[in-house]
């Protein structure tokens, strides 16, 4: 099993549909996750971190935890052309903090 | 967010030869930087961690004296890309975080193509 999973789409939505991107991870002692967009040819950005079970907005974008199952999701509402990137989940493991990235959901949004 | 610049963002060299990439953390100081590779379609790939003022830790399959890694001051941290061969050509990208329990930022990323 991978240390952090995700479907490598392509995953397509229309213009100001809700957009929802899943990752799983493997090692149940994580803390920390981290959700980056990279577009081609650029370096990834940081889109949101979260921490702690539940929910977490910010702006157009939640990004949920679920230790239990060990999932972690991103909701882009009302997305937009510009949305469309590669979506990376990053899970941070070791004492350095070293983030484990997964292969990347790329969106498309459709005007 | 905090600021990590790389350069060069993109280098052509010829096989045999070494290139150098450097990373710095402009507004904040970094004990630990990451340097990642990616391959096209690829996620990134964590190659090492560089450890300020002691030596770097490499991950499983990464030789260490092809690829070496100075951290030499709290800002600075550079890779060395030595005897470059086509099939080095990749998308390298440093990374450091200013505290260590939080969000990690990426440099620009360097396109190192070997020709």
């Amino acid at each position: 099993q991978k240390e952090v999973e995700q479907n490598s789409g392509p995953l397509s939505v229309p213009e100001g549909a809700i957009a929802s991107l899943n990752c799983t991870y493997s090692d149940r002692v994580s803390q920390s996750f981290f959700w980056y967009r990279q577009y081609s040819g650029k370096s990834p950005e940081l889109i949101m971190s979260i921490y702690s079970n539940g929910d977490k907005e910010d702006g157009r974008f939640t990004a949920q935890l679920n230790k239990a199952s060990q999932y972690v999701s991103l909701l882009i509402r009302d997305s937009q052309p510009s949305d469309s990137a590669t979506y990376l989940c990053a899970v941070m493991k070791g004492s350095q903090g070293n983030l484990i990235f997964g292969k990347g959901t790329k969106l498309s949004v459709k005007p | 967010g905090a600021v990590v610049s790389q350069h060069p963002s993109w280098v052509i060299c010829k096989s045999g030869t070494s290139v150098k990439i450097e990373c710095r953390s402009l507004d904040f100081q970094a004990t630990t930087m990451f340097w990642y590779r990616q391959f096209p379609k690829q996620s990134l790939m964590l190659m090492a961690t560089s450890n300020e003022g002691s030596k770097a830790t490499y991950e499983q399959g990464v030789e260490k004296d092809k690829f070496l890694i100075n951290h030499a001051s709290l800002t600075l941290s550079t890779l060395t890309v030595t005897s470059a061969h086509p099939e080095d050509s990749s998308f390298y990208i440093c990374s450091a975080r200013p505290d260590p329990n939080t969000e990690a930022f990426f440099g620009q990323g360097t396109r190192l193509t070997v020709v």
